[in-house]
C-alpha cells in the first residue's frame, strides 16, 4: 500500500512562495498520478494540480497562474508551489494519488500551513 | 466547471438510523462520482468511487447509487464511528471539483 507523508514550513509570509513536498514509499511516483488538495479551517475541500510522470500536469483554473506541481523521480517525492501567497491560503494542504485518473486514495495526513506576517 | 451541491449541509441521527445524502451536479458527469468520509483532524478517506462502486475495506452499510446530475451515499444504519463530514467529488474533462459537504451529526 502506497504511504504519503507531506512536509514543509508551517508558516509563510504574504506574497512568498509556499513550498511542500509529498513524499511517498511503497511505490514508485511513475506508476501513478499525483494531487494536491487543500482545506482551510473549518471549510470544504478543493483541488489544487495534479501530474502524471509522462503526462500532463492539470491544475485549478482558480489557482493556475499561481502553481506549479512536480515530480522528483529520484527521491519519489511530489512538489508544490504556490506563489504570491496571501492569508486567503492558510490551509490543511493534502497529497493523495489519483487512482483510476479520477478519485483521490490514499491521502497524506495533511500539513497546515498559516501564512501571516 | 462542475458545481457539485450536497444536501442537506447537516444531517442529525441516532446511531442505528438510516442515513440519505445527496449531491447533485451542475451539468451531467456520467458515473464519475466519488464519496469521501472526513473526521475531525484526518485526511478523508475514500468510501465510494463510480457512483456505486466500495472502495476497498469500506462496509457494506455504505452504498452509492445515481449517474448523470444527481447521486445518493445512503449509510443503512449509522454506526457510532460513522459520524462524520461527508463530500462527493467528480472529474469532468480535466478538471475534478467536490461538494461543499454534509456533517452527519448525533442526535
Amino acid at each position: 500500500q502506497v504511504q504519503l507523508q507531506e512536509s514543509g514550513p508551517g508558516l509563510v509570509q504574504p506574497s512568498q512562495t509556499l513550498s511542500l513536498t509529498c513524499t511517498v514509499s511503497g511505490g514508485s511516483i511513475k506508476n501513478f498520478y499525483w494531487a494536491w488538495i487543500r482545506q482551510p479551517p473549518g471549510k470544504g475541500l478543493e483541488w489544487i494540480g495534479y501530474i502524471y510522470y509522462s503526462g500532463p500536469t492539470k491544475y485549478n483554473p482558480s489557482l493556475k497562474s499561481r502553481v506549479t506541481v512536480s515530480l522528483d523521480t529520484s527521491r519519489n517525492q511530489v512538489s508544490l508551489r504556490l506563489t504570491s501567497v496571501t492569508a486567503a491560503d492558510t490551509a490543511v494542504y493534502f497529497c493523495a494519488s489519483l487512482v483510476r485518473s479520477n478519485y483521490f486514495d490514499p491521502w497524506g495526513q495533511g500539513t497546515l500551513v498559516t501564512v501571516s506576517s | 466547471e462542475v458545481v457539485l451541491t450536497q444536501s442537506p449541509a447537516t444531517l442529525s441521527l441516532s446511531p442505528g438510523e438510516r442515513a440519505t445524502l445527496s449531491c447533485r451536479a451542475s451539468q451531467s458527469v456520467s458515473d464519475y462520482l466519488a464519496w469521501y468520509q472526513q473526521k475531525p483532524g484526518q485526511a478523508p478517506r475514500l468510501l465510494i468511487y463510480d457512483a456505486s462502486n466500495r472502495a476497498t475495506g469500506i462496509p457494506a452499510r455504505f452504498s452509492g447509487s445515481g449517474s448523470g446530475t444527481d447521486f445518493t451515499l445512503t449509510i443503512s444504519s449509522l454506526e457510532p464511528e460513522d459520524f462524520a463530514v461527508y463530500y462527493c467529488q467528480q472529474r469532468s474533462n480535466w478538471a475534478l471539483t467536490f461538494g461543499g459537504g454534509t456533517k452527519v451529526e448525533i442526535k
